[in-house]
């Protein structure tokens, strides 16, 4: 079974810090995808990164992808307290295979005001 | 543009009795993707379909069933329902396979 790890678990910090939050894997991805999800409420699609090296930007989001495409991190700058909920990262295999997307158990991440 | 419509959004269901959830993808969507969440698996791949075909399943037992009709909309079958089937159960439609995916709501399954 391949895995997506996600660090840390739980994040809390006060408004205006910064954070980073990482998805590692031993295998290698074609594509991976960031989600935010409220609870309540199913993920919402940040970005998506294809190319080994990739930075992509989303206002005060930074999103990179690993060079070997194992790996994936997301950097928060100056966070909000509207920043707060579960980020989860999701792995498409570059091998392919029946599983669909697999996504890492997220990060919970609280901004305290 | 509507999201993706899941119904019904709760669901209290007694063991041993089966339950259907519906899935209504974005208009032009023809991949539906079926996901389980709970606290301590996290999202689980349950299946996927596109073009009323099943192209993938995840490492499920064969009381979870689904299919997809013509006009790509989704139901997911969960027969002789066990306690630990309670869960979040998310629905989520794309374009294409190299597209994300945009998530409905969730039904919400509690089994007791």
């Amino acid at each position: 079974t391949q895995l997506l790890e996600q660090s840390p678990q739980f994040l809390s910090i006060q408004e205006g810090e910064n954070l980073t939050v990482y998805c590692n894997s031993s295998s290698v991805f074609s594509s991976l995808q960031w989600y935010r999800q409220e609870p309540g409420e199913g993920p919402v699609l940040l970005v998506t990164v294809v190319t080994g090296g990739e930075v992509k930007k989303l206002k005060r989001l930074t999103f990179q992808f690993g060079d070997a495409r194992k790996d994936s991190s997301l950097h928060i700058t100056a966070a909000q307290p509207g920043d707060t909920g579960l980020y989860l990262c999701a792995g498409a295999w570059a091998g392919g295979g029946a599983d669909g997307l697999t996504f890492g158990k997220g990060t919970h991440l609280i901004i305290q005001p | 543009k509507a999201g993706v419509t899941q119904t019904p959004r709760y669901l209290i269901k007694t063991r041993g009795q089966q339950v259907t959830l519906s899935c209504s993808p974005i208009s032009g969507h023809r991949s539906v993707s079926w996901y389980q969440q709970t606290p301590g698996q996290g999202l689980q791949f349950l299946f996927e379909y596109f073009s009323e075909t099943q192209r993938n399943k995840g490492n499920f037992p064969g009381r979870f069933s689904g299919r997809q009709f013509s006009n790509s909309r989704s139901e997911m079958n969960v027969s002789t329902l066990e306690l630990g089937d309670s869960a979040l159960y998310l629905c989520a439609s794309r374009q294409g396979a190299s597209n994300g995916y945009t998530f409905g709501s969730g039904t919400r399954l509690t089994v007791v």
